[in-house]
């Protein structure tokens, strides 16, 4: 079936570090693609998608690429701050959904920014 | 516009409780979703429901159960509360089957 798999963390960086949070997928044909945020105390909020092969989504200065050669989606962005603080999830809608409208999701991905 | 509401934030059950975790949405979204989140884990889904009336399982719906008698409700219900299900709850809602879902805050349920 649909897996994702994504870095462990929590990732610790500096205000205005690089960041870069790996996502590789399992699925057949061409998943959609989906980072989702989530802020302490609060839901999932969608990030960004991507639907199809070499795609970049894009939103508040964070980017991924769809890349299909090597089933990836790796989230980035140029320049951290705090407020960016949150947990991370990487996710796929499957072409074969059968559950209506599900999303398969991975582990999250704890950032901590400091100053 | 409220989005997605859910209540309560927090519970604590004893074991053979039961409770029903509130969820409702004012967008006029056709589709509902429950997920639990578990620590160190990725949200797994419990029950959908496509429209007033209609639920469908998803991959983990053993000891809950669901009901949508209305487009913007979509109660779920557990019975006989066990440790395995402490979990953080959330409830999410999309227009249409390939749409954004969107979702609530989320309810942290122990069960002791």
């Amino acid at each position: 079936g649909d897996s994702v798999t994504q870095m462990e963390g929590p990732v610790t960086l500096s205000e205005e570090a690089f960041l870069t949070i790996n996502c590789t997928y399992t699925a057949t044909g061409y998943p959609s693609l989906f980072w989702y945020v989530q802020y302490p105390g609060e839901g999932l909020q969608l990030l960004l998608k991507a639907t199809k092969a070499d795609d970049k989504g894009s939103n508040k200065g964070f980017e991924a690429t769809y890349r299909k050669e090597t089933t990836s989606f790796h989230l980035e962005k140029g320049s951290v701050q705090v407020s960016d603080s949150a947990v991370y999830f990487c996710a796929l809608r499957g072409v074969l959904t059968g559950g209506g409208n599900k999303l398969t999701f991975g582990t999250g991905t704890q950032l901590k920014v400091e100053l | 516009n409220a989005g997605v509401t859910q209540t309560p934030k927090f519970r604590i059950l004893k074991i053979g409780q039961s409770m029903t975790l509130q969820c409702a949405q004012d967008m006029n979204h056709n589709y509902m979703y429950w997920y639990r989140q578990d620590p160190g884990m990725g949200l797994k889904l419990i029950y959908y429901s496509v429209g007033a009336g209609i639920t469908d399982k998803g991959e983990v719906p053993n000891g809950y159960n669901v009901s949508r008698s209305t487009t913007e409700d979509f109660p779920l219900r557990l019975e006989l509360a066990a440790p395995s299900q402490t979990s953080v709850y959330f409830c999410a809602s999309s227009y249409r089957l390939a749409d954004t879902q969107y979702f609530g805050p989320g309810t942290r349920l122990t069960v002791l």
